[in-house]
């Protein structure tokens, strides 16, 4: 299983963008790049995913370089309600084991 | 909305005490997990299953044990609770072949045990 590594804490201003950047040095060939959001007292919740180049959806973007060995998560114009921890995880789809990191602490500050 | 609940959501018990953690989805879901997480620590996996009779320990060493008899349905029991088992315990359960692999939470147990 392919190790994570996030810095530990951030703090943006309200309406700034936000990148969060994960790296995965032995991602394997079938490996996805999955995030996820929790809030205090609650499961984490799916972002988005991606496999290579970048992917967006209604909520956040996510840019894969060619050679995969890092993630950037992108959330554009933060608001408060985006405090909360992000988690990168690293694994193919079969899903049978899912390991979160550390995550990074994402304040933001009005 | 995730169809994932546990019941209960909060339990406060006393040491040696035996406790069982619920956990449903209505999604017919194969794979379901037990996550232990400290306040403000990363979680930890402690239990999974691949379906019905499969049960496997996570990275986490825990004294807890699960059963999954039903596809729906995956208990976590401690047959004698003590105080280093307070923590939050969250249920997730995912899709086999799903596009994503998506992890559905449910809103987790928090345990106190005095």
């Amino acid at each position: 299983l392919a190790k994570t590594t996030q810095p530990i804490s951030m703090d943006s201003y309200e309406g700034q963008e936000v990148n969060i950047t994960c790296s995965h040095n032995n991602i394997a060939t079938n490996d996805y790049i999955t995030w996820y959001q929790q809030f205090p007292s609650q499961g984490p919740r799916f972002i988005i995913q991606g496999y290579k180049t970048k992917v967006t959806n209604e909520v956040a973007s996510l840019f894969i370089p060619a050679d995969r060995k890092s993630s950037t998560l992108s959330l554009p114009r933060v608001s408060l309600s985006d405090t909360a921890v992000y988690y990168c995880l690293v694994g193919d789809l079969s899903g049978n084991q899912f390991y979160f990191g550390t995550g990074t602490s994402l304040t933001v500050i009005p | 909305e995730a169809d994932i609940y546990q019941t209960p959501r909060y339990l406060v018990i006393g040491t040696g005490k035996k406790i069982t953690l619920e956990c449903s989805q209505t999604m017919g879901h194969d794979k379901m997990y037990w996550y232990q997480q400290d306040p403000g620590m990363e979680l930890h996996l402690i239990h999974y299953s691949y379906g019905v009779n499969s049960t496997e320990k996570g990275d986490l060493s825990s004294e807890s044990t699960v059963s999954r008899i039903r596809t729906e349905h995956f208990p976590l029991t401690l047959e004698s609770a003590r105080p280093s088992h307070t923590s939050q315990y969250l249920c997730a359960s995912s899709a086999t072949g799903g596009p994503t692999g998506e992890l559905f939470f449910g809103e987790g147990s928090r345990l106190t045990v005095l």
